[in-house]
């Protein structure tokens, strides 16, 4: 299995809901990882997880909490975002820390 | 800051023809490097990484020239499937696991 999967795919949020992201591997991969990707642009990392610890948090607004609850999965909570944050949620994992394999992503709305 | 830059395109090329990109990084210290394409709407997907003494796999050529600090992306016989947005990514891994930087990103439309 050498995917990575997410769901859900699609998302529409008000800003006062509460949602969560999910991204799964079993690849055995150690590290997961979350971006941002606006249109046209390039993704941006938003937190890294390391052995299932937080190694990088890249001033990301606590709206956004990650979770990662084993090696295989992980969440991203979101709370009270903005329009703004409308996006393509990716997820990501690697076993040696190089090559990253992506999740096909959430594309989130913030009404 | 970590940087990468390549030029946006786009770059409109004939069926069968070759094409190539480039990228340079800011990062002397840089040690792993990229390309993924990505078509729209969906995620990036790996094609390559670029090794010191090149690599090719089928029609695509690699190429990392660490003294000017670019990269290179050679594609021969395009075809077009082969459409897409190309970004070169680098990983500056500091011990741990790091994030990739990823350039714009150049797009790519082969014409019939």
């Amino acid at each position: 299995d050498t995917e990575v999967t997410q769901t859900p795919k699609h998302l529409v949020m008000g800003m006062t809901n509460k949602k969560s992201l999910k991204c799964e591997q079993h690849m055995g991969h150690r590290a997961m990882y979350w971006y941002k990707q606006k249109a046209k642009k390039p993704p941006e990392l938003m937190f890294v997880y390391s052995y299932e610890k937080l190694s990088i948090n890249e001033s990301v607004p606590s709206r956004f909490s990650p979770e990662c609850p084993n090696s295989s999965l992980l969440n991203l909570h979101l709370h009270a975002l903005q329009p703004e944050d409308s996006a393509l949620y990716l997820c990501a994992s690697s076993q040696t820390y190089n090559e990253q394999f992506f999740g096909p992503g959430t594309r989130l709305t913030v009404l | 800051r970590k940087e990468v830059e390549q030029d946006p395109g786009p770059f409109n090329v004939p069926e069968g023809a070759t094409v190539a990109f480039n990228c340079t990084y800011s990062n002397s210290a840089s040690q792993s490097f990229f390309w993924y394409r990505q078509d729209c709407r969906k995620e990036p997907k790996l094609l390559m990484s670029v090794y010191s003494s090149g690599n090719e796999d089928g029609r695509f050529t690699a190429q990392l020239n660490r003294a000017s600090q670019y990269i290179s992306l050679l594609i021969r016989d395009s075809k077009l499937s082969d459409s897409a947005t190309y970004l070169c990514v680098v990983n500056d891994p500091g011990g741990g696991a790091d994030g990739l930087t990823f350039g714009k990103g150049t797009h790519l439309i082969i014409q019939p």
